[in-house]
């Protein structure tokens, strides 16, 4: 079964540190572009943070670049989120989905997590 | 960053009517290279996650009822559920793949009425 599992969330002081996981299984992980997106409470849907198979490219939505680094280990089918400077804006449920890329180009992200929840909270 | 503007916030049909939800982006979406429109609609339920239904703005994804429907090019799409059923409740977000920055509309949130 194609399957996706974060884990990490948790509640962090402003200013903290957290790193997410997400573990991936079922299909070839070392083929695909990932994505962290995320859900603030009650809120709309917001893309974090995407990573290419290898690595190469990596872009980063405004709103966390240089306090997110995203990375990935294909030995161990994991992908990573790592948030530092934690503001209470970054309160959300966090996805990781897989970026499905065929011959013809994107196509959307078709298999998701379900979600990790990280509360920045004094 | 390209603003994805959703129309209308919520709406609620009639089971067994149509239901039209709109899609807008502030620049094109469409690739020249591949002549493919880089836009997706994504099911929400609540308490899941979100679920893809179309992509390139017109393909169903693998398992979607054909109630459902995308279409529109360039800057303007739908998706419409043809014969609405009460398990079709839910928020649809359209969402772009074009730029590097990938943005989601706000969210259409559909109802039985």
């Amino acid at each position: 079964e194609v399957q996706l599992v974060e884990s990490g969330g948790g509640l962090v002081k402003p200013g903290g540190s957290l790193r997410l996981s997400c573990a991936a299984s079922g299909f070839s992980f070392s083929s695909y572009t990932m994505d962290w997106v995320r859900q603030a409470p009650g809120k709309g849907l917001e893309w974090v943070s995407s990573i290419s198979s290898s690595s190469n490219f990596i872009h980063y939505a405004d709103s966390v670049k240089g306090r997110f680094t995203i990375s990935r280990d294909n030995a161990k089918n994991s992908l990573y989120l790592h948030m530092d400077s934690l503001r209470a804006e970054d309160t959300a449920v966090y996805y990781c989905a897989r970026r499905q890329i065929s011959a013809a180009g994107t196509r959307g992200m078709d298999v998701w997590g379900q979600g990790t929840t990280v509360t920045v909270s004094s | 960053d390209i603003v994805m503007t959703q129309s209308p916030d919520s709406l609620a049909v009639s089971l067994g009517e149509r239901a039209t939800i709109n899609c807008k982006s502030s620049q094109s979406v469409l690739y020249s290279s591949t002549n493919k429109n880089y836009l997706a609609w994504y099911q929400q339920k609540p308490g899941q996650p979100p679920k893809l239904l179309v992509y390139w703005a017109s393909i169903r994804e693998s398992g979607v009822p054909d109630r459902f429907s995308g279409g529109g090019s360039g800057t303007d799409f739908t998706l419409t559920i043809s014969s609405l059923q009460a398990e079709d409740v839910a928020v649809y977000y359209c969402q772009q793949y074009y730029s590097r920055g990938i943005t989601f509309g706000q969210g259409t949130r559909l109802e039985i009425k």
